[in-house]
């Protein structure tokens, strides 16, 4: 079975500074998509950052970044320069190229907070 | 503007009130899907569609219905909800085929069943 797992409940971060989260993801696809998706409160889902994984260059968005390492299953988004609007439940989301559904699988979901 | 709408936005009722969430998306996409998401499971795909008059169940469609009758709406149906669907709901939408796979979500419908 397909898994995306998020073993980080919740993270906090002092403004300006950088933050990882964590996610680790289970398949045996080998061409897939992996996603962050944020949810400030709002409640709106935002894409942050994707990865494809045939691509071993790491994904960047300004500030946002991502680990990706194929082999040990393992998709971490780091955030720079951390600002109080970064404050949201961050997801973690796969989906393998060759689907029929369009369903993204999810991990349990970080909600990070940052302090000024 | 590129979307996808939800309506309604909250929504409170009581077990056995059949109720129904509507959707829509402007994008012309094909596939549409159905989530819910609940505190520590994340998001699952309750329902999906690949275009018009094609649904399939997706992870968790007990207590679920959906139709597809125009490639616009994808309508979520509740014909006897239970306390057990409280949740917030969301509906997504994206391209066929193997393209970048990003769905586009609609903002969120927070149910409450008594």
């Amino acid at each position: 079975a397909q898994t995306v797992t998020q073993s980080q409940p919740e993270m906090s971060v002092q403004e300006a500074e950088t933050v990882t989260l964590s996610c680790t993801y289970d398949t045996s696809e080998s061409d897939y998509y992996l996603f962050w998706y944020k949810q400030p409160p709002s409640r709106q889902m935002i894409l942050v950052i994707r990865q494809e994984a045939y691509k071993q260059q790491n994904a960047t968005e300004n500030r946002f970044s991502v680990n990706f390492q194929k082999a040990a299953k393992s998709f971490s988004l780091k955030i720079s320069d951390s600002q109080l609007g970064d404050a949201a439940m961050y997801f973690c989301a796969y989906t393998p190229l060759w689907s029929n559904t369009g369903k993204l699988i999810f991990g349990q979901g970080t909600t990070l907070q940052v302090k000024p | 503007e590129a979307q996808v709408t939800q309506n309604p936005r909250y929504l409170i009722t009581v077990t056995g009130k059949k109720l129904t969430v509507t959707c829509s998306q402007n994008m012309n996409h094909e596939y549409m899907s159905w989530y819910r998401q609940d505190p520590g499971l994340g998001l699952r795909q309750i329902y999906y569609s690949m275009n018009v008059e094609v649904t399939d169940k997706g992870d968790v469609p007990e207590g679920y219905k959906v139709s597809r009758k125009e490639k616009r709406n994808f309508p979520l149906i509740l014909e006897s909800p239970s306390p057990n669907q409280t949740s917030l709901y969301f509906c997504a939408s994206s391209l066929s085929g193997t393209s970048s796979r990003e769905q586009y979500f609609g903002p969120g419908t927070r149910l409450t069943v008594t």
